[in-house]
C-alpha cells in the first residue's frame, strides 16, 4: 500500500537549518508530483512546495520562497525539504503528499503522518 | 492568491443527523476544489475532488457540491468517526490555498 514517511525533524534555534525527508514506498514515485504541507499547532493547512514528478519545476508559498527548497530522488523514493533560515512562526507538523488522481487534479491524495519542526532558542 | 473561506467555523451536530458545511473561493475556481477530513494527530485524507467525486473508498454520505466560487460539503446521517475537522483545498491556480477549517463537533 501506499506508505509516505517522513522524518528528520526537531528543535532547531531560530536562524537555523533543518532538512527534513520523506520516504515514499508502495507507488511508481517517479510518476507522481510530491508536496509539502505544515500546520502549526492549533491552526490548519499551509501549501508549501510542490516539485514536479521528474523534478524539473517547483514552486513555492511566498512565506518559504528563497528560504526553503524542495527536492527528490527518483532512485531512492525520496523527498526532501531544505529549511533555512529559520524563524519561530516556521514551527509546525510538515507533511509530505502525493499529487495524486492525475496532472490536471491538483489535490493530494496521500499523506505522510507528519514531522514536527519547533524553532526556538 | 486566491484565498478559500470555510463556515461555520464549527459545527455542532448531533449523530445521525446531516451536517451541510461551506467553503468561498476570493475567485472562480471552476470546479478545481477538493475536501479533506482531518482527525486529531492524524494527517488530513482526502473525500473529494472536482467539487463533488469522492475518492476511493470513501462513503456515499459524504457529498460535495458546487461551482464557480461556491462549494458544499454535506455529511448525511452523521457517524461517531465522522467528528473531526474538515477542510477545502481550491487547485485552480498555484499557490494551492485552504480554507481555515470547519470543527464538526458532537452536539
Amino acid at each position: 500500500q501506499v506508505q509516505l514517511v517522513e522524518s528528520g525533524g526537531g528543535v532547531v534555534h531560530p536562524g537555523g537549518s533543518l532538512r527534513i525527508s520523506c520516504a515514499a514506498s508502495g507507488f511508481t514515485f517517479s510518476h507522481y508530483g510530491m508536496n509539502w504541507v505544515r500546520q502549526a499547532p492549533g491552526e490548519g493547512l499551509e501549501w508549501l512546495a510542490v516539485i514536479w514528478y521528474d523534478g524539473n519545476k517547483k514552486l513555492y508559498a511566498d512565506s518559504v520562497r528563497g528560504r526553503f527548497t524542495v527536492s527528490r530522488d527518483n532512485s531512492k523514493s525520496m523527498v526532501y525539504m531544505e529549511m533555512n533560515s529559520l524563524r519561530a512562526e516556521d514551527t509546525a507538523v510538515y507533511y509530505c503528499a502525493r499529487w495524486g488522481i492525475d496532472a490536471a487534479t491538483i489535490v493530494l491524495d496521500r499523506w505522510g503522518q507528519g514531522t514536527l519542526v519547533t524553532v526556538s532558542s | 492568491e486566491i484565498m478559500m473561506t470555510q463556515s461555520p467555523a464549527t459545527l455542532s451536530v448531533s449523530p445521525g443527523e446531516s451536517a451541510t458545511l461551506s467553503c468561498r473561493a476570493s475567485h472562480t475556481v471552476g470546479t478545481k476544489l477538493g475536501w479533506y477530513q482531518q482527525k486529531p494527530g492524524q494527517a488530513p485524507r482526502l473525500l473529494i475532488y472536482g467539487a463533488s467525486t469522492r475518492d476511493t473508498g470513501i462513503p456515499a454520505r459524504f457529498s460535495g457540491s458546487g461551482s464557480g466560487a461556491e462549494f458544499t460539503l454535506t455529511i448525511s446521517s452523521l457517524q461517531s468517526e465522522d467528528f473531526a475537522v474538515y477542510y477545502c483545498q481550491q487547485y485552480n491556480d498555484w499557490p494551492l490555498t485552504f480554507g481555515g477549517g470547519t470543527k464538526v463537533e458532537i452536539k
